[in-house]
């Protein structure tokens, strides 16, 4: 069945540590997206791209990275300079410019220790 | 894209009909109302759109007002599953739009 993969679904990490989530979706989707929710809170995105080699910044872009080297892959690095990490966050792609055609990971909890 | 207003949270007794409203009172001519649903710890999930007329599918019925300015999402008979946050969303439809999500609307389904 074709969707959108996020891992791990848990992850912990150190203050002042890099990590990397991965998102892979095989839907043959163009673009995707990451969003960040906090507790309570709606999403807020990221980072998105639409094309491979391209991805534009979102609303809080600042102390995230991301690459798109493949159209199935876009991990999402939460780097130190994320001053407040520990999120929910999500993956989502889409094929059509519509908003019914976007699919969402299961999403990946973050906590930082 | 317009901006939508929805109550922070409702009940809803299970196997009765849920009620969602939505105020979008700023909406433009070419813009969608589109409602998605986040269960807890999981992504947001489509349910139903429309434009001007009310729309119906197997999850959910939309209404919308004639002036457009205010909608509402029908669940005709919730179950304990259909706990969640639904979004109302209004998005122009054509390329390179995102979705944004607002706060929502908690809907406790009880037994």
């Amino acid at each position: 069945d074709g969707g959108i993969t996020q891992s791990p679904k848990y992850l912990f990490r150190k203050e002042g540590q890099n990590v990397t989530l991965s998102c892979e979706q095989n839907l043959n989707h163009d673009a995707m997206y990451w969003y960040r929710q906090d507790p309570g809170q709606g999403l807020r995105l990221i980072y998105y791209s639409q094309i491979v080699n391209d991805f534009q910044k979102g609303d809080i872009a600042e102390g995230y990275s991301v690459s798109r080297e493949k159209k199935e892959s876009f991990p999402l690095t939460v780097t130190s300079a994320q001053k407040n990490p520990t999120a929910f966050y999500l993956c989502a792609s889409t094929q059509s410019t519509v908003a019914y055609g976007y699919t969402f990971g299961s999403g990946t909890r973050l906590t930082v220790v | 894209d317009a901006k939508t207003t929805q109550p922070p949270s409702m009940d809803c007794a299970e196997g009765r009909a849920a009620n969602l409203p939505c105020n979008h009172s700023t909406i433009s001519g070419n813009e969608y109302v589109y409602w998605y649903r986040q269960i807890h710890s999981q992504g947001p999930q489509y349910i139903i759109h429309g434009l001007k007329n009310n729309e119906t599918n197997e999850m959910a019925s939309l209404i919308i007002t004639e002036d457009r300015k205010s909608s509402t999402l029908i669940l005709p008979h919730a179950t304990l599953r259909d706990t969640a946050v639904y979004y109302c969303i209004v998005l122009r439809d054509n390329a390179g739009n995102m979705l944004t999500f607002g706060g929502g609307t908690r809907l406790m389904v009880k037994p």
